[in-house]
Formats: structure tokens, sequence, C-alpha cells
């Protein structure tokens, strides 16, 4: 089955620039996407379609891509940063979707 | 505003069935497809099943095939998962989501979620 493969952890202090990564395949010819969820709450889409951001969104985060790895960056990190971000993406056929492993975002 | 509430989650013993509801308001409702994603305890999302506009296509990952099923009522605006054949396994907090964009073609990846329904399997 096709796999999403994500950093358990990632670790940042306030201010600095957190990069997330997420590896899988298929992510040449699929999108990725990101979600925020911050415990006991429901995941939040933060990027879509590999580097768009929907409504409300802050600035500071933004997906890039480049080959099999996409990336997803909060620059400037806040407190309010601290969270599981997992990334999305759908099989070669589209069929079928897949979430990464999730990676937990700590600001120091 | 998007609204997403399901309901039906329970304890149920292994071998047991189950039937979820997502109750939808705020969006056109047969315009999307529609998902089920759940969440094992301190586990990471795992996506269950897609349903098309007018239910004519769903999807489901390997590990529910054959024991799960995905539906819809659009004139009722709402969203179904019967599961059978209850497994331990199958505990998890169990989202409903609407998938992103109006009218397409094949399923991304959902945009809006409701807060959950767990689901516990054990005897």
């Amino acid at each position: 089955s096709y796999e999403l493969t994500q950093p358990p952890s990632v670790s940042v202090s306030p201010g600095q620039t957190a990069r997330i990564t997420c590896s899988g395949d298929a992510l040449p010819k699929q999108y990725a996407y990101w979600y925020q969820q911050k415990p006991g709450q429901a995941p939040v889409l933060v990027i879509y379609k590999d580097s768009e951001r929907p409504s409300g969104i802050p600035e500071r985060f933004s997906g890039s891509s480049s080959g099999t790895t996409v990336t997803l960056t909060i620059s400037g990190v806040q407190a309010e940063d601290e969270a599981d971000y997992y990334c999305q993406s759908a099989d070669s056929s589209g069929t079928y979707l897949v979430f990464g492993g999730g990676t937990k975002l700590t600001v120091l | 505003e998007v609204q997403l509430v399901e309901s039906g989650g329970g304890l149920v013993q292994p071998g047991g069935s189950l039937r979820l509801s997502c109750a939808a308001s705020g969006f056109t409702f047969s315009s999307y497809w529609m998902s089920w994603v759940r969440q094992a305890p301190g586990k990471g999302l795992e996506w269950v099943a897609n349903i098309k506009q007018d239910g004519s296509e769903k999807y489901y990952v390997d590990s529910v095939k054959g024991r799960f099923t995905i539906s819809r009522d659009n004139a009722k605006n709402s969203l179904y998962l019967q599961m059978n054949s209850l497994r331990a396994e199958d505990t998890a907090v169990y989202y409903c989501a609407r998938v992103l964009g109006e009218f397409v073609v094949v399923p991304a990846a959902p945009d809006y979620w409701g807060q959950g329904t767990l689901v516990t399997v054990s005897s």
C-alpha cells in the first residue's frame, strides 16, 4: 500500500522557521495537502494543492514541492503553532487517500 | 458556515455493529464528495472511505473493505457509515469530512471536518 513518510518530531524556537517534510513516490503526480491538529480538536486544512493557503490561514504557513518530497514551512513560528501536522495525498490512481504518520511540532 | 455533526458512536463488543451518522449544513451537500476519516487513540489520521456526490462511487481503505459501508441521503443532508464485524483495531474517533471542491470528479482531500465521534470496540 502507498505510504507518505514524515519525521515524527520537529522542534524550533519562537520566531524561527520550521520545516516539515513529507515524502512519497506519487507526489510528483498528486497534490499534497497539510493539516494542523491541536489536542482534542479536529484537523484544520492549512495548505492545499501543494502551496495554496485557505482563507483565514496566516501567511506564515507556506508549502512547496520538489520531486517526491513536499515541505510545509512555518515562518516566524509562534507558540500557538505547536501542534501535530499531517500531510495527505492520494495514490497514483487518485482513488485512495493516504495520510502521513504526522509530525509533532514543539515550540521550545 | 459549514457544519458537520457526527453521532452514533459508543461502546460495542467485538463482532458487533454500529451505524454512524453525520448531519451536514451550511453548504450544498449534494455537490460534494464526502469522507470518513478515523484516528485511533494517540495515533495518526487514517482515511476510511469516500462517497461521490450522487452515491454512485464508493472507495474504502483495504482494512475495512467488506465490513464497512458508506452511504448518503442528499434529501436529508446526511452521511452514514455502517460498521459491521467490528474489531478492537477499529477503536477510534471517527470524523466526517467534506471533500475539497464543488462538483469535482476525483476526490482529493477533506477541507472541513466535524468534531468526531468515538467508537470503542471492547468486551
